[in-house]
This record gives C-alpha cells, sequence and structure tokens, in this order.
C-alpha cells in the first residue's frame, strides 16, 4: 500500500479545504486511517483516528471520510486559522506494516 | 498522563552505531505496541519498525531489516532502537510512539535528532 498526499494547500482564513491521501497497491477501507498534525520542531499530533474520529481536544472544525469508490481518505478543516498552518499526514496500515504518506503543508492565506 | 520521554541528540560517523531510548510512563507497558518513526530534515514520516513489549516480538520495515533492532526493558518501561551501519541519509529525528489502537500512533515522544557526519 502506498499513500499519496498533495505537496501543498494553501487557503484563506475563515475558508474550508480538503487534503486528500489516495491509496494505491492496496485497499485504503481496509484499516482506518489517521490524520496527524505537525507544527515546525514538533512532534506529530493526532486530528483524526480511525477514519473519522476526533481526539478530545481537536476542534470539530476537523474532519474525516473515507471513499472506497476512489480508494482514498480526506482531511476537511473549516473555518481556516493561521494556528491550522502546518504539514498533515494520513497514515494506515498493510498487514502489519504502517505506511505514510508523503505530507501535505497547509498555507493559511 | 500518558508520557514518552526519548534520549537525547546523538552524532555519530559513518559506519557507526546509534542506540535510543524511550522511556514510557503513565499505562500499561506491555498494552501497547511501540513503533519507531523517523524524519529526514525537511522530509516526511518514514516508519522503521514496531516490538510488543508484552512478548518482545518484532517487526520492521524491509529497508531497515538487518540494520535495525528494536528491544525492551519491562523493568524500567523503556523501548530501545538501534540502528547500526550509519550513513549520512541517516540523519534525521528519530521518533518512539504508542500504538494506542491498531495503527494509531499517540502520543508521540518528543524526539531525538540523530547526525551522523564524518
Amino acid at each position: 500500500l502506498m499513500l499519496t498526499q498533495p505537496h501543498s494547500v494553501s487557503e484563506s482564513q475563515g475558508k474550508t479545504v480538503t487534503i486528500s491521501c489516495t491509496g494505491s497497491g492496496g485497499n485504503i477501507v481496509s484499516n482506518f486511517v489517521q490524520w496527524y498534525q505537525q507544527r515546525p520542531g514538533s512532534a506529530p499530533t493526532t486530528v483524526i483516528h480511525e477514519d473519522i474520529k476526533r481526539p478530545s481536544g481537536v476542534p470539530d472544525r476537523f474532519s474525516g471520510s473515507i471513499d472506497s469508490s476512489s480508494n482514498s481518505a480526506s482531511l476537511t478543516i473549516s473555518g481556516l486559522t493561521t494556528e491550522d498552518e502546518a504539514d498533515y499526514y494520513c497514515q494506515s496500515s498493510d498487514d502489519n506494516y504502517q505506511v505514510f504518506g508523503g505530507g501535505t503543508k497547509l498555507t493559511v492565506l | 498522563q500518558v508520557r514518552l520521554v526519548q534520549s537525547g541528540a546523538e552524532v555519530k560517523k559513518p559506519g557507526a552505531s546509534v542506540r535510543v531510548s524511550c522511556r514510557t510512563s503513565g499505562y500499561t507497558f506491555t498494552g501497547y505496541h511501540v513503533h519507531w518513526v523517523r524524519q529526514a530534515p525537511g522530509q516526511g514520516l518514514e516508519w522503521v519498525g514496531w516490538i510488543n513489549p508484552n512478548s518482545g516480538a518484532t517487526m520492521y520495515a524491509q529497508k531497515f531489516q538487518g540494520r535495525v533492532t528494536v528491544t525492551r526493558d519491562t523493568a524500567t518501561r523503556t523501548a530501545y532502537m538501534e540502528l547500526r551501519r550509519l550513513a549520512s541519509d541517516d540523519t534525521a529525528v528519530y521518533y518512539c510512539t504508542r500504538d494506542r489502537t491498531p495503527g494509531w500512533f499517540d502520543p508521540w515522544g518528543q524526539g531525538t535528532l540523530v547526525i551522523v557526519s564524518s
């Protein structure tokens, strides 16, 4: 399984952005997808786990979805703020191996 | 409070080995796999491998097989990652993280910078 993300996305404050994570060489719906946010100089933190769940403390502006028809997962962030500017990584499993997408740099204009 | 605290930065010469520790607290150490993930400067996250602290079983990414060993000490609740035959492209921040549910990494250690330079 390989996970492909756009290298970068940008959107204005207050708007909505969606980051895609497309699977190849495997079925993305076979295992859960997680999304991590990483700010410069910090370890990743979870924004979405098990496809659609938000950990406590993550605003409901963050949502996850799966589209089996396109073998992809998506992270949607609404009401963008400058605090959302970060790198975002999708991650899933393939048998007992773990796979990360290449990461997407979100710029909030 | 679940915490993973890693050892400090290391500078190594090419061909050497490095051992990074990950001391855990706030949860049952033997109840959750511990994974290692690395991030080269300016690059994305790369999975290295995991250990089952209960059984000691391990699994590694194919890229690192034969060069990495992950171990644990249940008495001190600490996981270790040793990487051998270091090369300059092993320069990276190495993270340990708990597998909270199958495949969900949470939380992460603070990271350990390993620099490989002659």
